[in-house]
């Protein structure tokens, strides 16, 4: 099962944009993390919100979390090309179990 | 070192054959895991390690086997597979289980197709 639901599936944008993907989950979390992947490859950590943080930075990264919708946001600024991946959100589950959502594809096109 | 290693990147085997697939790390993690990726799909947690004994198995078939010799190795010993089985196995480690703040570093993954 899947702890949380993505949207978009896919968002094709201009280097220089901005792409915002959102999560939505079904279960308390004890925090919320951002995975990208480049095809075929790894996941590679991005951020990680904690359930009693709002807003989280990192770089061109902001990541929302709203816990009363069982929400978050990620907004990727000034987007370049090499940012074309998949994202996924991912809660923990049952304590010990990291649950990835379906993901966002995101290309960026130079 | 903050990498975990997986071999190998590709392998392609029958449905009678026997082979593993091998993920290591030295970041002194407590945790591993073992994750199945269909294309254009997320990963799926088959397997969790802690401290080198199985904590939890998602219901996954018995033709995949894990197993975790020490704290830096784990295994996937594959047996009379599927072709539906043939998908991206990725390992991932974290410091432990005790997971209000862990993020899972990952291998790069074993392509595996099952004819």
């Amino acid at each position: 099962s899947q702890q949380g639901e993505e949207d978009p599936q896919a968002l094709s944008i201009q280097e220089g944009e901005n792409a915002t993907m959102n999560c939505s989950y079904k279960t308390s979390i004890n925090n919320l993390q951002w995975y990208r992947q480049n095809s075929g490859r790894g996941l590679v950590h991005l951020i990680l919100i904690r359930s009693n943080e709002r807003e989280k930075h990192s770089g061109r990264l902001r990541v929302t979390l709203d816990t009363s919708k069982k929400s978050s946001s990620l907004l990727i600024t000034a987007s370049r090309a090499a940012d074309t991946a998949s994202y996924f959100c991912a809660g923990l589950s049952g304590g010990f179990k990291t649950i990835f959502g379906a993901g966002t594809r995101l290309f960026v096109k130079a | 070192d903050t990498e975990v290693t997986q071999t190998p990147k590709h392998l392609v085997m029958g449905m009678t054959n026997k082979k593993s697939l091998k993920c290591e790390q030295h970041m002194g993690h407590r945790a591993m895991y073992w994750y199945k990726q269909k294309a254009k799909k997320p990963p799926e947690l088959m397997f969790v390690y802690s401290y080198e004994k199985l904590s939890i198995n998602e219901s996954v078939p018995s033709r995949f086997s894990p197993e975790c010799p020490n704290s830096s190795l784990l295994n996937l010993h594959l047996h009379a597979l599927q072709p539906e089985d043939s998908a991206l196995y990725l390992c991932a480690s974290s410091q432990s289980l005790v997971a209000t703040n862990e993020k899972l570093f990952f291998g790069s993954g074993t392509q595996l197709s099952v004819l």
